[in-house]
């Protein structure tokens, strides 16, 4: 079946580092992929999406691109702030599923001033 | 702003005392789904609506149903919650089921069970 498999937290960063959250995945077919981001007490936000191989998703900062070939979707952003703080679920919508998201475990990112 | 409500945003219930809770929509989406997120952990599709047609996720205990009397408002009962159920239920909704179709999901309800 299909799964989404992600880097476990918590990574903590000191302000301006530099963030990279792994996310792998088995599916058939092209599935679409994306990244939400859930802040402390809130539901989940869709931080970007890439529906293609080769597409790449950005936002407020973050970038991941869709590479069919080593089945990833690694999430990046090159100076957190604190206000990044949150967790991150990798997930993917499978061909043919109704849109319904497979998420990964979710990875806790704390960003320290 | 077009937006997910759910209601209530902390709820506590008994050990199998029937509970429901709620979630509307002014985005006039097709889909609207139901997750449950344990602590720590991702969220679950309990079960998703197109329109009026019903999608019950092969997991989902029978202890959970839904309803959908229209298109804005989504109801989920826990007919006799037990501890395990406790949990935060997240509302989504979606223009459509093609894969790309990003959902929007509401603030969720914990559920607290006593």
């Amino acid at each position: 079946g299909n799964s989404v498999t992600q880097m476990e937290g918590p990574v903590t960063l000191s302000e301006e580092a530099f963030l990279t959250i792994n996310c792998t995945y088995t599916a058939t077919g092209y599935p679409s992929l994306f990244w939400y981001v859930q802040y402390p007490g809130e539901g989940l936000q869709l931080l970007l999406k890439a529906t293609k191989a080769d597409d790449k998703g950005s936002n407020k900062g973050f970038e991941a691109t869709y590479r069919k070939e080593t089945t990833s979707f690694h999430l990046e952003k090159g100076s957190v702030q604190v206000s990044d703080s949150a967790v991150y679920f990798c997930a993917l919508s499978a061909t043919d599923s109704w849109g319904k998201l497979q998420f990964g475990a979710g990875t806790q990112v704390v960003v320290t001033p | 702003d077009a937006m997910v409500i759910q209601n209530p945003r902390y709820q506590v219930t008994q050990f199998g005392k029937p509970v429901t809770l709620s979630c509307s929509q002014t985005l006039n989406h097709n889909v609207m789904y139901w997750y449950q997120q344990k602590s720590s952990q991702a969220p679950k599709l309990l079960f998703h609506y197109y329109d009026k047609d019903f999608n019950n996720e092969a997991d989902t205990p029978d202890n959970f149903q839904s309803r959908r009397p229209n298109t804005s408002f989504c109801f989920l009962d826990i007919r006799s919650p037990g501890l395990g159920d406790a949990a935060m239920y997240l509302c989504a909704t979606s223009s459509g089921t093609s894969g790309g179709n990003e959902q929007f999901f509401g603030p969720g309800t914990r559920l607290t069970v006593l």
